[in-house]
């Protein structure tokens, strides 16, 4: 049973626009919503990552938005750039970090 | 800089060979992971430890056992190796913070 739901499984976004990517989880215990970016030929690297207790939180062009009552989070990429390519991972997990639940993951191109 | 190193990018096996992934992680920590990465499927635990000579079973532990004798290393073990292993494997240390994925191996069993 997949924990984490994730979609979409591929997306292709021109330069400049905005890349969005979905999640959803069921078990109200999760309390660690982090994201990774994977390049090609590299492991998965976190991006960015939200607690529960605010809604929104942004760092640069990324930005999580979380949905508690819908149980939802989502990545928005603002100004998308052809170095945004890369396969995006969420996950879950409760009482920290450790044995996060990840998504299928969402194989992102942002086309010049 | 913290790092995982997995010990081979690329690895071609035959059908019945016993195959062993290496993992080290100069961090000192506690927990270790290893992950198979499919397309469609994203990331799914094998087997991870929280300790020195602990293991604990993931979501897909058929066929693949693990070794942790010292804290630093996790060794991913295939004990007959069979097609459908073919797959990006992927190791991770982690903390309360996060986690460090190594680059992965690639493992083409023929």
């Amino acid at each position: 049973q997949q924990q984490v739901k994730q979609s979409p499984q591929s997306l292709i976004v021109q330069k400049g626009g905005i890349s969005i990517i979905n999640c959803a989880y069921e078990n109200t215990a999760f309390d660690y919503f982090p994201w990774y970016q994977q390049f090609p030929g590299k492991g998965p690297a976190l991006l960015i990552a939200i607690r529960p207790d605010v809604s929104e939180k942004k760092e640069g062009r990324f930005t999580i938005s979380f949905n508690k009552s819908a149980k939802q989070f989502s990545l928005h990429i603002m100004d998308s750039q052809p170095g945004d390519s890369a396969t995006y991972f969420c996950a879950a997990s409760k009482g920290g970090a450790n044995n996060l639940f990840f998504g299928t993951g969402t194989r992102l191109t942002v086309i010049p | 800089d913290v790092k995982v190193t997995q010990s081979s990018r690329y690895l071609v096996k035959r059908t019945g060979e016993k195959v062993f992934l290496e993992c080290v992680q100069d961090m000192d920590h506690e927990n270790m992971f290893w992950y198979r990465q499919d397309p469609g499927l994203g990331l799914r635990l094998i087997y991870f430890s929280y300790d020195v000579k602990m293991k604990e079973k993931g979501d897909i532990p058929e066929g693949y056992s693990v070794s942790r004798e010292k804290k630093e290393r996790f060794s991913l073990i295939l004990e007959s190796a069979s097609t459908n292993q073919t797959s990006m494997y992927l190791c991770a240390s982690t903390t309360e913070y996060g986690y460090t994925f190594g680059s992965g191996t690639r493992l083409t069993v023929v």
